[in-house]
Formats: structure tokens, C-alpha cells, sequence
């Protein structure tokens, strides 16, 4: 059973830091990895998309990067802002199956 | 283009009752699932549907029906609701295997 786990759970950065969140998974067999973003209260907004055969996917500030072989995606943020606070997702997809972890609680503070 | 929808935003059932959660999409994805969220936890797939008169049971199937009449609608049943079902349910479709979510629904079951 595919197992997906978001450390750490919650992280304060002072603005203009960079940082980096954490997605590990166990069964390296997947089809993708996808990043999402959630607001409290609203829906999960797609952020990246990385397909098995890639390794990394890139959109504005955001990185993400994907190594199958050790079960682990990182999200890069660079130059984080007040409007990056919320929850960071991440879910892989093995077929019809998809698996998400917890999440990253992002707080940045101004 | 409305993307993903869902109705109602909110529900509150007493247990024993039933009630149909809907989700719409104008996308033509052929891909359609449902997933709780409860605090603490990642998404949970509940069922899915790959196309019309297709579907199957996700990661927590029970307690919930499904149907998928046509491509665009992929209602969610609770027959006879518990206070375990209480959570946030979202729909969401796919295309080239990138996910997009409904804003979601709030179910309380007393």
C-alpha cells in the first residue's frame, strides 16, 4: 500500500526566504507526482505536475523535483511571499489510484 | 469554462439520512473521482470513475454509491448517513493524468 508522508507538518519563514517542503512516498511504481496548493476553507489548486519520466518541473517561483528511486519530491518556493501562506499537498498516482500526504502548513510572515 | 463544480457548498444530515452530492464538470475529462478530507489526514479516495457507465471503489469506499451516466456528471450517495461521514468532499476530473478539483462540500451528520 502506497503511503505518502509531508514533513514537516507546519513551517513559519519570515518573507523573501527561500525554502523547500518535503513529499516521501514508499512504492517508487507511480505514474506522477502532482503538487497542489489548498486555502482554508477552498478547494486544492494544481500547482506542478511531474510526470515519472521527468525529473524536475518548474512554474514561476516554484520547483519541484522528483526522485523516484528514494521515494522523494521536493517543492522549492524562492523569494516566499505573504500570499504563499497555505497548505502544501502533494499526491502520486500509481494507475487509478491516488494517494496524498498530509500536507505543510506554510505561514509567511511579513 | 466553470471547470469543476460541486452542490451544496454545506449539509448538515441527521444519521439514517440520505442524500445526493453532486459534481459537474465542462472539461469533457473522461477521468472523474471523489475524495474526503478529514483534519489531520490527506485526501481519501472514495470511488472513480474512468467514463460514462464506468466506475470502481477507491481507497474507502464504504457506505458510499456512485453512477456515471454521462461524461460530464459524477453524483456521490450516501444512503443512510453516519457521524463518521462527517467531512469535507471533493470531486475532481482528470486529463493526462493533471488533477482538477470542485470547491468542495462540507457534509455534517448529527
Amino acid at each position: 500500500k502506497q503511503e505518502v508522508t509531508q514533513i514537516p507538518a507546519a513551517l513559519s519563514v519570515p518573507e523573501g526566504e527561500n525554502l523547500v517542503l518535503n513529499c516521501s512516498f514508499t512504492d517508487s511504481a507511480i505514474y506522477n507526482l502532482q503538487w497542489f496548493r489548498q486555502d482554508p476553507g477552498k478547494g486544492l489548486t494544481s500547482l506542478l505536475l511531474i510526470q515519472s519520466s521527468q525529473r524536475e518541473q518548474t512554474s514561476g517561483r516554484l520547483n519541484a523535483s522528483l526522485d523516484k528511486s528514494s521515494g522523494r519530491s521536493t517543492l522549492y518556493i524562492a523569494a516566499s511571499q505573504p500570499g504563499d501562506s497555505a497548505t502544501y499537498l502533494c499526491a502520486v498516482r500509481r494507475n487509478n489510484d491516488m494517494r496524498f500526504g498530509a500536507g505543510t502548513r506554510l505561514t509567511v510572515k511579513p | 469554462n466553470a471547470g469543476v463544480t460541486q452542490t451544496p457548498k454545506f449539509q448538515v444530515l441527521k444519521t439514517g439520512q440520505s442524500m445526493t452530492l453532486q459534481c459537474a464538470q465542462d472539461m469533457n475529462h473522461e477521468y472523474m473521482s471523489w475524495y474526503r478530507q478529514d483534519p489531520g489526514m490527506g485526501l481519501r479516495l472514495i470511488h472513480y470513475s474512468v467514463g460514462a457507465g464506468i466506475t470502481d471503489q477507491g481507497e474507502v469506499p464504504n457506505g458510499y454509491n456512485v453512477s456515471r451516466s454521462t461524461t460530464e456528471d459524477f453524483p456521490l450517495r450516501l444512503l443512510s448517513a453516519a457521524p463518521s461521514q462527517t467531512s469535507v468532499y471533493f470531486c475532481a476530473s482528470s486529463f493526462g493524468g493533471e488533477q482538477f478539483f470542485g470547491p468542495g462540500t462540507r457534509l455534517t451528520v448529527l
